[in-house]
């Protein structure tokens, strides 16, 4: 099975832009998790869908938002950027949404907001 | 609020010697507890998890860890490590019961082994 895919893999954008990174999940995954990887705070959970809802959400501001679609691939998206949103966004697929699933991560968008 | 800490940022190791790498958690409820590897500019790996059962888990490329409740710990180790095994480890538990999954991280160890 292809695992789990992100597009872009490098962006680069200016303060005030906003932003898409799209996520394919491992193929019959129904679960989408994001997360957010800095140097200062690690690895942060922004948001969880499951069946195009949204079922869990991390502590980020409202300019975090994500969807996710019939097929299960997912977007997330970053408004009104500011530097502190430069990281490694990681996208993860589970089968289902429970805490015992595995989650498989992809090789993550690397974010730079200058 | 659940944590976990690996309190180790550097473990140093030579090649062919035993590793382990320090992860304890805390949470209420019953903890699942995984390990994934991260290697420079890639996402991450899974290695292993705990659901519940044998304390001891056996992974990916030869790691497993085991889980000790009364010491909330769940440790990594290798009987031998290689070079190639040099990378980032992070610890994190998903905690149990309902059904959202939601991963805490660890900050994570750098870990280095040496020829």
């Amino acid at each position: 099975k292809a695992g789990v895919t992100q597009t872009p893999r490098y962006l680069i954008k200016t303060r005030g832009q906003q932003v898409t990174l799209s996520c394919s999940p491992i193929s019959g995954h129904r679960s989408v998790s994001w997360y957010q990887q800095t140097p200062g705070q690690g690895l942060q959970f922004l948001f969880e869908y499951f069946s195009e809802t949204q079922r869990n959400k991390g502590n980020f501001p409202g300019r975090f938002s994500g969807r996710q679609f019939s097929n299960s691939r997912s977007e997330m998206n970053v408004s009104t950027l500011e530097l502190g949103d430069s990281a490694l966004y990681l996208c993860a697929s589970s089968s289902s949404s429970g805490r015992k699933d595995t989650q498989y991560f992809g090789p993550g968008t690397r974010l730079t907001v200058l | 609020a659940q944590s976990v800490a690996q309190p180790e940022d550097q473990v140093n190791v030579a090649e062919g010697n035993p590793l382990t790498v320090k992860c304890t958690y805390s949470v209420s409820g019953n903890p699942y507890l995984f390990w994934y590897v991260q290697y420079p500019n890639r996402g991450l790996q899974f290695l292993l998890k705990y659901i519940t059962g044998d304390n001891l888990v056996k992974g990916s490329y030869g790691f497993e860890a085991e889980f000790n409740k009364s010491q909330t710990s769940f440790h990594l180790k290798k009987p031998s490590a290689l070079v190639s095994d040099s990378a980032l480890y992070f610890c994190a538990v998903n905690r149990g019961g309902g059904s959202q999954g939601n991963l805490i991280f660890g900050k994570g160890t750098k870990l280095s082994v040496k020829p």
